[in-house]
């Protein structure tokens, strides 16, 4: 099935310092979203780059796509513990007329202050 | 979490009986998706609804059920049939931006059956 894998699945970092994480998906997508999930809650969507986008940015947040190798990565700087949490990779699906997502494996990220 | 509640938090059910999880969203949202979450794991769709009185399968829709009689509202039973039910779940919901659905989630219901 169509599915984002992230990469790696856990990153351990010190605070200040830049945490990059993959998301490989197979199949053409029209665009691709980030989610945060702090533990034991919801995810929180981050950012949306759509298929003809190379590059976003949203605060400390810099999500890159690069859809002839059908993968997206996502930079957070100057990390801070807050930033503790697991990283999702959602490409779309367009099936029987309606839209869905599906979700990759996770990043689980821990910054240590 | 978006204007979306989940209750309750925390379940507790024995084997062999139907349990009925709660999803309410007050934010004008047609689309409303039901996934479960397993320990270290991504997102699995159960069902999802695009419009009232209507919903479609997802992935791992077997021992499930939904219902979507209010565009507010979309429970999820999980019924005996469901091997192995205790799992995290997420609700969702979203509107059309653009072609584009980004998707808001509920807390989370854990589900624990013993």
């Amino acid at each position: 099935s169509q599915q984002g894998e992230e990469d790696p699945q856990a990153l351990s970092i010190q605070e200040g310092e830049n945490a990059t994480m993959n998301c490989s998906y197979k199949t053409s997508i029209n665009n691709l979203q980030w989610y945060r999930q702090n533990s034991g809650r919801g995810l929180v969507h981050l950012i949306l780059i759509r298929s003809n986008e190379r590059e976003k940015h949203s605060g400390r947040l810099r999500v890159t796509l690069d859809t002839s190798k059908k993968s997206s990565s996502l930079l957070i700087t100057a990390s801070r513990a807050a930033d503790t949490a697991s990283y999702f990779c959602a490409t779309d699906a367009f099936t029987s007329g309606t839209y869905k997502y599906i979700f990759g494996t996770g990043t689980r990220l821990k910054v240590l202050a | 979490d978006g204007g979306i509640t989940q209750s309750p938090k925390y379940l507790f059910r024995k084997e062999g009986q139907n349990v009925t999880l709660s999803c309410e969203q007050n934010l004008n949202h047609d689309a409303m998706y039901w996934y479960r979450q397993d320990p270290g794991q991504g997102l699995r769709l159960i069902y999802y609804s695009q419009i009232v009185n209507d919903f479609q399968k997802g992935d791992i829709a077997e021992g499930y059920s939904v219902s979507r009689e209010k565009k507010e509202s979309f429970p999820l039973t999980v019924t005996s049939a469901q091997k192995n039910p205790t799992a995290f779940y997420l609700c969702a919901s979203s509107s059309r931006d653009r072609g584009v659905y980004e998707q808001y989630f509920g807390p989370g219901t854990r589900l624990t059956v013993t």
